[in-house]
């Protein structure tokens, strides 16, 4: 069983630039949230996606978008970067018809100067 | 939207010694509590979790009550050892099927001294 993996694992952007992260899910699992854990504070919902449509959303601007593909990958694309914007972008993938148990990726450090 | 509070921020506790840490939530309609722990740079893991018609569960030295009238729920663990050190996340979570929304509590820095 393969664990959800995230890349790149470290990136430095300027201030205004764009970037992309990518996950790849468990296997098996359909389902695909993105949180952002600044330094020291819990992680926070962005966004969800399943059978590749959003389906729930937090209180993140629209500069902040995503995709899901057929095998359930996915992308998070945040444009227009602000320096707020460092922190840790953790993947995690579930199954609709799981637990509910989030499995984490080890997330992708971005640090925006 | 949903709201989760975790208290203490920090513990340390003397090894074997029990830490507790409690949460508190403001949706009624959240029916799923996980705990995770996150170890220095690495993914936070799930430790256990509750749903909201049970009261109690426990797992070797973690168990975790759930008040659902006060919107509370607390994380207990006895005999700690030094490799519980941790930050511990207590999360509340709504949904089913395809869509689960979680909101994750601040975090406590759990130190457990030799």
């Amino acid at each position: 069983e393969t664990g959800v993996t995230q890349s790149p694992t470290h990136l430095i952007k300027t201030r205004g630039q764009q970037v992309t992260l990518r996950c790849s899910s468990q296997s098996g699992h359909n389902t695909v949230s993105w949180y952002q854990q600044a330094l020291g504070q819990g992680p926070q919902f962005i966004f969800q996606y399943y059978r590749e449509e959003e389906n729930g959303r937090g209180n993140f601007p629209p500069r902040f978008s995503g995709l899901q593909f057929p095998n359930y990958s996915s992308e998070l694309n945040v444009n227009a970067l602000e320096l707020d914007d460092s922190a840790l972008y953790l993947c995690a993938s579930s199954l609709d018809r799981g637990t509910g148990e989030l499995f984490f990726g080890e997330g992708s450090r971005l640090t925006v100067l | 939207g949903e709201n989760v509070e975790q208290h203490p921020s920090t513990l340390s506790v003397q090894e074997g010694d029990s830490a507790v840490i409690k949460c508190t939530y403001s949706d009624s309609a959240s029916n799923y509590f996980p705990w995770y722990k996150q170890e220095l740079g690495k993914r936070p893991q799930l430790i256990i979790d509750i749903r909201s018609n049970v009261g109690e569960k426990k797992d070797q030295r973690i168990a975790v009550t759930l008040n659902k009238t006060a919107k509370h729920f607390s994380l207990h663990i006895t005999e700690t050892q030094p490799e519980d050190s941790a930050v511990y996340f207590c999360a509340a979570s709504k949904g089913s099927g395809g869509y689960q929304k979680v909101t994750f509590g601040t975090g406590t820095k759990l130190q457990v001294i030799p």
